[in-house]
């Protein structure tokens, strides 16, 4: 079975600052790791995905992840926040049944204030 | 990627009526997915609905209370059955290209029942 968990609830940084969202999980297999973004009344957005190529993965608005297998970790980070980035954000593993079955975090709200 | 919209976005119903939320995607996907996500919480999977085949169900989750329509590869949807306060959630559907490894999301249903 696998199972994600994201450390902290809640995390507040300040705009300009850099952001550090903490992920470990749990897989039987070589999992693939996503992160989502969801803004306020909005679907899930894909931040970013880790598939086995390159353990550093560049996502869009500035965001990286990095996979960390020895520490069954995938972090994900911005150097610079910004107030946009104000969101909730799981991480998400993957395996694949022919689809894949994804299990969820229970999520990290994003604080940014000015 | 994948244009995916939910109708409707949002829609508050009385004890005890049903609710049937569509998904419209914009392309040919091979999987679709039904998603709650109730109030402060993470997202939970319903059901996986692959096109010409009964929906398959998590657990927890039965057809008579949430039943399924997939009639074509672009189109999907979820009824939510003799509802209670209880079902009050957001719901998501989300896509899958056969290969893709990677789920999209639709904006999502607020349900509120009365």
């Amino acid at each position: 079975a696998q199972s994600v968990t994201q450390l902290d609830s809640h995390v507040s940084v300040s705009e300009g600052t850099p952001v550090l969202l903490r992920c470990n999980y749990s897989s039987s297999y070589s999992p693939s790791l996503f992160w989502y973004v969801q803004h306020p009344n909005k679907g899930l957005q894909l931040l970013l995905k880790y598939t086995s190529a390159a353990t550093l993965v560049k996502g869009i608005n500035g965001f990286e992840a990095e996979f960390k297998k020895s520490e069954t970790s995938f972090h994900l980070t911005k150097p610079s926040a910004h107030m946009s980035d104000a969101a909730e954000y799981f991480c998400v593993v993957s395996e694949s049944r022919g689809y894949s079955t994804l299990t969820f975090g229970k999520g990290t709200m994003l604080l940014v204030s000015p | 990627s994948a244009v995916i919209s939910q109708k409707p976005s949002r829609d508050i119903c009385q004890r005890g009526t049903s609710l049937t939320i569509q998904c419209q995607v914009d392309s040919q996907v091979t999987m679709m997915f039904w998603y709650r996500q109730q109030p402060g919480q993470s997202l939970t999977l319903i059901a996986t609905a692959n096109q010409g085949s009964e929906a398959t169900y998590e657990s927890g989750f039965v057809i008579d209370k949430f039943p399924i329509s997939r009639p074509n590869l672009t189109f999907s949807t979820l009824t939510v059955s003799n509802m209670s306060p209880e079902d009050s959630s957001i719901y998501l559907c989300s896509v899958e290209k056969r290969g893709s490894d990677t789920q999209y999301f639709g904006p999502g249903t607020r349900l509120t029942v009365l």
